[in-house]
């Protein structure tokens, strides 16, 4: 079956350090992949889309690396701050069907003073 | 505010009542989803609209549920005769489908339900 998985449920590290989070996923050919952040009683917020035939997106101080063949994507935040400090999701997209959306289940970051 | 927005957003009920929700979209957005979230998990898809069409439902979308949007504009999901289990939390999602696939969701604030 469809799985994903994110490397840790929490990952702590100091203000300033690059954070980088993990998303693995098998027997699933997505079309794309998605990072999202998500706050205690919030709603997910979306933050990068990466394509199957795109290698890296940047965007401020997040970038996202897509490898189809080990079927990852590394989620970065460079010069961290404790304000970065959310769950992130990552997310499948398949090419034709809604239904084919499969989310992670989080890592929660924290990123200390 | 022209995020999405639900209503209710919090709601606690006996097990075997009715419940309804509701959620505004994005107005120029033509599809409309439902997710349902419980702790330390991420969204699980529920069903989506596309206009006032509803496309795909999940398995999880048992007969007790039922989603509507009728005018192609918001949309409400009704859970009868409540269980424990269906506490969670819905998410409404909308989108802009243009051709390209399914891009990015605009998610809503949730409505946090608890079944006693």
């Amino acid at each position: 079956s469809q799985k994903i998985e994110q490397n840790s449920e929490a990952l702590n590290i100091q203000e300033g350090k690059t954070a980088t989070l993990t998303c693995n996923y098998t027997n699933y050919s997505p079309a794309y992949l998605q990072w999202y952040r998500q706050d205690p009683g919030r709603g997910p917020v979306f933050l990068l889309l990466i394509r199957e035939n795109e290698k890296e997106k940047r965007k401020e101080r997040l970038k996202v690396t897509f490898d189809t063949t080990l079927k990852q994507s590394l989620f970065h935040i460079t010069a961290s701050q404790p304000a970065d400090s959310a769950t992130y999701l990552c997310a499948l997209v398949g090419y034709s069907s809604a239904s084919k959306i499969i989310f992670g289940s989080g890592t929660r970051l924290s990123i200390r003073p | 505010d022209t995020g999405v927005s639900q209503d209710p957003r919090h709601k606690i009920t006996k097990r075997g009542q009715n419940v309804t929700f509701r959620c505004d979209p994005i107005s120029e957005h033509n599809r409309l989803y439902w997710y349902r979230q419980t702790l330390g998990q991420g969204p699980e898809f529920l069903t989506y609209f596309q206009n006032e069409a509803q496309l795909e439902k999940s398995r999880l979308l048992s007969d007790r549920f039922s989603a509507e949007r009728p005018k192609g504009s918001f949309s409400t999901l009704e859970i009868q005769r409540t269980e424990q289990g269906d506490s969670a939390m819905y998410l409404c999602a909308s989108s802009l489908e243009g051709g390209q696939g399914v891009l990015e969701q605009y998610f809503g604030p949730g409505t946090r339900l608890t079944v006693t």
